[in-house]
């Protein structure tokens, strides 16, 4: 089937503003993560749902920064008063619920002027 | 808790076996050792994982040693396109333990 897509892949905004990252995980898949990754650097882990609750979202930096899981499917990580230091690659992943093999999405390349 | 600890850079040459080492001397009893690798502008791919015995997948092969406090990823035939970055990561087996990544180390396969 298909893997884990994201959207969109790349976002261009200007400091200060809003940004919505998308993450459609694999069907199935109730456990979903999102990870940061800047330039040089492995991913670092942000957040984790397992179903619609944020199970753990101890690795977000900061109150502007937020994700949700509605329907337990997709989520989306929402990004207030962006600025210059946010700019990185958004990755998100998915599993099943007893296991840890986490399938990786390309990410969204996230650039704040 | 303490990440992993690996090399930096690696060669290796077409068609030869790639070696790459990972030390990981606070793993506890429950963590096991993960592999991840990750090609330019692309996701992490999950490759392998292992608690206390040897494993083997069409991917590579995993070396744990007797006091689990090192592995080494072993790619029996290295291609062109194996040229990454390798993560050696320990966690849980459940879900929900998110993988901690340290810096990896970047294979570079040459012809």
């Amino acid at each position: 089937g298909a893997g884990v897509s994201q959207t969109p892949s790349n976002k261009v905004t200007e400091k200060g503003k809003y940004v919505e990252l998308r993450c459609d995980p694999i069907s199935g898949h109730t456990a979903l993560y999102w990870y940061r990754q800047s330039l040089g650097q492995g991913p670092e882990f942000l957040i984790y749902f397992q179903g619609t609750g944020a199970a753990d979202d101890s690795g977000l930096p900061n109150d502007r920064f937020f994700a949700v899981r509605p329907e337990g499917s997709v989520s989306t990580l929402k990004i207030q008063r962006t600025e210059r230091g946010d700019s990185a690659v958004y990755l998100c992943a998915s599993s099943f619920p007893n296991d840890n093999e986490q399938f990786f999405g390309p990410g969204t390349r996230l650039t704040v002027l | 808790d303490a990440k992993t600890t690996q090399p930096t850079s690696m060669d290796c040459a077409e068609g030869r076996a790639a070696n790459l080492p990972c030390n990981h001397s606070t793993i506890s009893g429950n963590e096991y050792v993960y592999w991840y690798r990750q090609i330019h502008s692309q996701g992490p791919q999950y490759i392998i994982h292992g608690l206390k015995n040897n494993e083997t997948n069409e991917m590579a092969s995993l070396i744990i040693t007797e006091d689990r406090k090192s592995s080494t990823l072993i790619l029996p035939h290295a291609t062109l396109r194996d040229t990454a970055v390798y993560y050696c990561i320990k966690s849980s087996h459940n879900a929900g333990n998110m993988l901690t990544f340290g810096g990896g180390t970047r294979l570079m396969v040459k012809p």
